[in-house]
This record gives C-alpha cells, sequence and structure tokens, in this order.
C-alpha cells in the first residue's frame, strides 16, 4: 500500500467551476500537508501549505486536512485554464523526507 | 530571489555511462532534497542534506548514485553506470530549515539510449 493515494484524474471542468481534489494517507504521523501545480516539464510549485489539521485559504485556493479520516482536500474556486495542470499532494511528519501522491491531472474548458 | 537552478535542464547519454546533475538552492536555504519522477507519478525522495551534512537517504538510491552538497552550497547528483530504468526527471528542491515548506527547481530530465 502506498503511503499517499491520489486519484489520477484527469479530470475535467468548465471554466468557473469550483474544483475539489484529494488525498488519503495511511500513517498518522503525517503532521505537515502541502499542495503542489505542475505544469508540463516543470517542477513543482508550492500552492499551499498547513500544519495539523484545519483549513487555510488564499485567495481563490482553501486546504483542508482532517487527521482523523486521514484525508486531505483542495479546492479551487472560479476555475480558470490557466489552473489546468497536474496537482500533487505532500505531507511528511518531521520535514526530513516528503511523500508525494501521484497527481490529479486537471484540465479546466474555457 | 532566483529560484532554485538545475543544471543541464535534458540530459542524454548511453547507458553505462556516468553522469552528473548540478543544482543551485535558492540563497540561505539550508536543507537541499532531490527527488525522482518519472512519467505519471508524484516525486520520490532520494536524499536531503542540511548545509554539508547528508543526514537521510532512500532506499532507492542504489550504490551507483551518489550526492554532495560541500560546503553547503551548490549539490550534485551523480549516477554511475547508468541504466534504462534509471531514465527519469530528478528535481531538486530547498527550504530555509525545518517547518518551512519546499521549493522545487525544474529539473533534469535523463534520458538513456
Amino acid at each position: 500500500q502506498k503511503e499517499v493515494e491520489q486519484d489520477p484524474g484527469p479530470l475535467s471542468v468548465p471554466e468557473g467551476a469550483i474544483v475539489s481534489l484529494n488525498c488519503t494517507y495511511s500513517n498518522s504521523a503525517f503532521q505537515y500537508f502541502m499542495w503542489y501545480r505542475q505544469y508540463s516539464r516543470k517542477g513543482p510549485e508550492l500552492l499551499m501549505y498547513t500544519y495539523s489539521s484545519g483549513n487555510k485559504e488564499d485567495g481563490r485556493f482553501t486546504a483542508q486536512v482532517d487527521k482523523s479520516s486521514k484525508y486531505i482536500s483542495l479546492f479551487i474556486r472560479d476555475s480558470q485554464p490557466s489552473d489546468s495542470a497536474t496537482y500533487l499532494c505532500a505531507m511528511s511528519n518531521n520535514f526530513n523526507k516528503f511523500y508525494f501522491g501521484s497527481g490529479t491531472k486537471l484540465n479546466v474548458k474555457p | 530571489d532566483t529560484g532554485v537552478s538545475q543544471d543541464p535542464r535534458h540530459k542524454i547519454t548511453k547507458r553505462g555511462q556516468n553522469v552528473t546533475f548540478r543544482c543551485d538552492p535558492i540563497s540561505e536555504h539550508n536543507r537541499l532534497y532531490w527527488y525522482r519522477q518519472t512519467l505519471g507519478q508524484g516525486p520520490e525522495f532520494l536524499t536531503y542534506f542540511q548545509n554539508e551534512a547528508q543526514l537521510e537517504k532512500s532506499r532507492l538510491l542504489s550504490d551507483r548514485f551518489s550526492a554532495e552538497r560541500p560546503k553547503g552550497s551548490f549539490s550534485t547528483l551523480e549516477i554511475q553506470r547508468t541504466e534504462q530504468g534509471d531514465s527519469a526527471m530528478y528535481l531538486c528542491a530547498s527550504s530555509l530549515g525545518i517547518d518551512q515548506p519546499q521549493h522545487f527547481g525544474d529539473g533534469t530530465r535523463l534520458s538513456i539510449l
């Protein structure tokens, strides 16, 4: 069993839709959670960073962590074609080693 | 802040050859990480440095792989006797320290002929 599971998609939505991206994990010791966006042939770009459970909002992006369910989510409001990319979740228990999901490919249609 | 820089961006080599990649972290970032990413997968942790000390290595890092970070600045990742299975994107990331998230470079894509 992988440490982090993420639906690979692809997920296709119309412009302006609310997008929900999710990851589940098995290690209850994880306490640092990140979401990255990766465009083709580029490195991952940090979007959101949260510590422990709760919500965090930054512009059109909201990250949620539910440690009791070992489940994290990223919501994108008013999605734009420029949001089309692969979204990666990542997590760690001690910031020494990070575990990534396999990524969800998102396509926002104009 | 010029971001994490990796060189070369793309390396093509024949099986059995040695290759070396370089990573320049963001200035003053004392942590540096190496990852490998294959098509359709997320990055897989290889190793990380705190300043010049290599503190953790993944089982993925076989004895053909070696990483260094002299003087705690740039880092190099060398692969000896390359194999077909080494074809991947090699990503470098750096962070300001513990509790600080990583910032990635755009990677070096390795193709083995």
